[in-house]
């Protein structure tokens, strides 16, 4: 199956910092990608996706960026608050629609 | 706003017992998914719905059946349990507009097989 991985495991900020989280991606197919937010004891929820024909997207203090070029994708976070705190995820998908592959997390830690 | 709801919360089995894990969903989504997550690793597809009877098998369907009777529902079956699917497990529904598969999770089963 196709890889995604994260470059960091764990990442440390300060509060009102910026955050780069960092994903890597095998598949050249890949066309559509997700970030989720996962704390602790719930299930992931949903932060922003983009598409293969995109290369930035921008939500509420989020932002994606795909390099399709070395199959990368980071998930920057604007002013991190302590409720930023969790594990995030990246997951890719390359066509049908249910088969997403996930990455294995970075915890974010948010000091205040 | 119930969402996706898994039950139960925690289950504690014995190896070679089985047992159901319950999904529901109220917001009529065609698309279903179960994923398991392990310590350390991003969630892994088991099964998923594209609508009432039609299913099939993700990454690592061994050792789970799924049906889909209606478009709420979705359980998942475990036959024979076994120590190696300890996991959380997460139930996920979405209904792809635009081909965007925004993915709904239910808050987990938490499966310890002893």
């Amino acid at each position: 199956g196709e890889s995604v991985g994260l470059h960091l495991p764990t990442l440390s900020v300060q509060e009102g910092d910026n955050s780069i989280i960092n994903c890597a991606y095998s598949n050249s197919a890949s066309d559509y990608f997700i970030w989720y937010k996962q704390e602790s004891g719930k299930g992931p929820q949903f932060i922003i996706d983009i598409r293969s024909n995109m290369d930035k997207r921008q939500g509420q203090r989020v932002t994606v960026l795909l390099n399709k070029t070395v199959k990368h994708l980071s998930l920057q976070i604007a002013a991190t608050q302590p409720g930023d705190s969790a594990v995030y995820f990246c997951a890719e998908n390359s066509g049908n629609f249910n088969k997403f592959y996930f990455g294995s997390g970075t915890k974010l830690n948010v000091k205040p | 706003n119930a969402g996706v709801t898994q039950t139960p919360k925690f289950q504690v089995l014995k190896t070679g017992q089985s047992m159901t894990l319950q999904c529901a969903q109220d917001m009529n989504h065609e698309y279903m998914s179960w994923y398991r997550q392990d310590p350390g690793m991003g969630l892994r597809l088991i099964h998923y719905s594209v609508g009432a009877g039609i299913t099939d098998q993700g990454e690592v369907p061994n050792g789970y059946n799924v049906s889909r009777s209606t478009t709420e529902d979705f359980p998942l079956r475990l036959l024979s349990a076994a120590p190696s699917q300890t996991s959380v497990y997460f139930c996920a529904s979405s209904s792809s507009p635009g081909g965007r598969n925004i993915q709904y999770f239910g808050a987990g089963t938490r499966l310890s097989v002893l």
